[in-house]
């Protein structure tokens, strides 16, 4: 019964390296998201894409791209990793005015 | 940005007393309002989806209500019991295709 599959549950990357966070749905939904969740913060809205190829920045692009070449993967890429970017990742996918499905979340340190 | 806001922050309710909490959203460019739960160590799972002035939504105990004139949504909890205890997030769906979460309302039921 699983949707929304995040490739990792825990990360722990170092200062520099590049980060690629993998999430793949099983629903046929067009539209795909990627969340930071911070304490104190809640779900902080960092791209998102509405078709194959097609991409957004949302509220918090910045050190952070998007890759989604097949409907189904929509994959979150952390070019240079730093500290400030630790921090608990989720996926989303919807179909417009549905219900969102989640990943289980990526918990991401960077040392 | 678009900022969803959510308040309060966070509750405390005596178990069987009843609660609500509210959601204000920008009513330009709207189109949908969701509401989810999130249990620590789970994903959000949805309570509603609401695209309608005036609409009212119920799941058991818990109902919503949706005023997009004015940008704002209520979520009430009647007879809250120990297992209503979770982070409500409200989130709104725009025509770009973006999704915006609020960072949540905290409840905490008391036995």
């Amino acid at each position: 019964d699983v949707k929304v599959t995040q490739s990792s549950r825990y990360l722990v990357k170092r200062t520099g390296e590049k980060v690629f966070l993998e999430c793949v749905q099983d629903m046929d939904h067009e539209n795909m998201f990627w969340y930071r969740q911070d304490p104190g913060l809640g779900l902080r809205l960092i791209y998102f894409s509405y078709d194959v190829k097609m991409k957004e920045k949302g509220d918090i692009p910045e050190g952070y791209s998007v890759s989604r070449e097949k409907k189904e993967r929509f994959s979150l890429i952390l070019e240079s990793a730093s500290t400030n970017q630790t921090s608990m990742y989720l996926c989303a996918s919807i179909s417009r005015r549905t219900e969102a499905f989640f990943g289980q979340g990526t918990r991401l340190t960077v040392v | 940005i678009l900022n969803v806001e959510q308040s309060p922050q966070s509750l405390h309710v005596q178990e069987g007393d009843s609660t609500n909490f509210t959601c204000s959203f920008p009513s330009s460019n709207f189109y949908a309002l969701h509401w989810y739960r999130w249990e620590t160590a789970k994903s959000p799972e949805a309570l509603f989806v609401m695209t309608l002035n005036g609409d009212e939504k119920k799941k058991g105990r818990i109902s919503a209500t949706l005023n997009t004139k004015e940008g704002y949504s209520y979520l009430y909890i009647k007879g809250s019991q120990p297992e209503d205890s979770a982070t409500y997030l409200c989130a709104s769906e725009f025509n770009d295709y973006k999704l915006s979460f609020g960072a949540g309302t905290t409840v905490t039921v008391r036995a």
